[in-house]
């Protein structure tokens, strides 16, 4: 089942931060963030295994708590490099490692 | 640059047509999955290979196939195309749990 993602958009100003969330009903084994700008790839920023940690990349950061099947991933202090849509992909364990993906979050920072 | 490569770019078709995009992972990968993209649907995982062999299915239509080669190079085939076929396949590698996504393959059926 497709994770949820919240929210849908957000805008931001240059420097301000924000916080985007997945939630899935099915017990995961690790949650995957991408971010994807218009035409193009998505980008892996991180990945955040079950045991409930904390990983941080530069001023972007996430948590996953898989007790509630949940993770939410903090943008610092934005920049306008950080505009796109982002997505998390889920994994619920096994030998293969497919994701499901939520529906995306679309970020927007203005100068 | 993920190191991932997909061929072609863009890919512009007629309903009934069929078409072959082909995918290099990177170097050392051996798991390959093929992703559509369409506005609607999002981004969905179509299927799996590792080493030449299928791991899993998504939700593949029976008009796909894929296959991976010995070089590891995967292809993905979509036959009788439809106007809904029209979205952008991406491929993606891995070693361990992270992929990363090669630019994509935009087709268009008209």
């Amino acid at each position: 089942q497709q994770p949820v993602q919240s929210p849908q958009a957000v805008i931001l100003r240059e420097g301000e931060d924000a916080v985007i969330n997945c939630s899935s009903s099915k017990a995961l084994y690790s949650v995957h963030w991408y971010r994807q700008k218009h035409g193009e790839a998505p980008v892996f920023l991180m990945i955040l295994l079950k045991g409930g940690e904390q990983k941080g990349h530069e001023k972007i950061s996430a948590s996953f708590n898989e007790k509630k099947q949940q993770s939410s991933l903090y943008l610092t202090a934005s920049q306008l490099s950080y505009s796109g849509t982002y997505f998390c992909g889920t994994d619920s364990g096994g030998s293969n490692y497919k994701l499901t993906f939520g529906k995306g979050t679309l970020l927007t920072v203005n100068p | 640059d993920s190191g991932v490569t997909q061929t072609p770019k863009h890919l512009i078709t007629a309903t009934g047509q069929r078409v072959t995009l082909r995918c290099s992972p990177r170097s050392g990968d051996l798991s390959v999955y093929w992703y559509q993209q369409s506005l609607d649907q999002g981004l969905q995982f179509l299927i799996q290979y590792y080493n030449g062999e299928e791991r899993a299915k998504g939700n593949i239509l029976e008009r796909f196939s894929a296959q991976q080669f010995p070089d590891l190079h995967s292809e993905l085939n979509l036959s009788s195309l439809e106007l809904g076929d029209s979205a952008l396949y991406f491929c993606a590698s891995s070693v361990a749990r992270e992929q990363f996504f090669g630019p994509g393959t935009r087709l268009t059926v008209l």
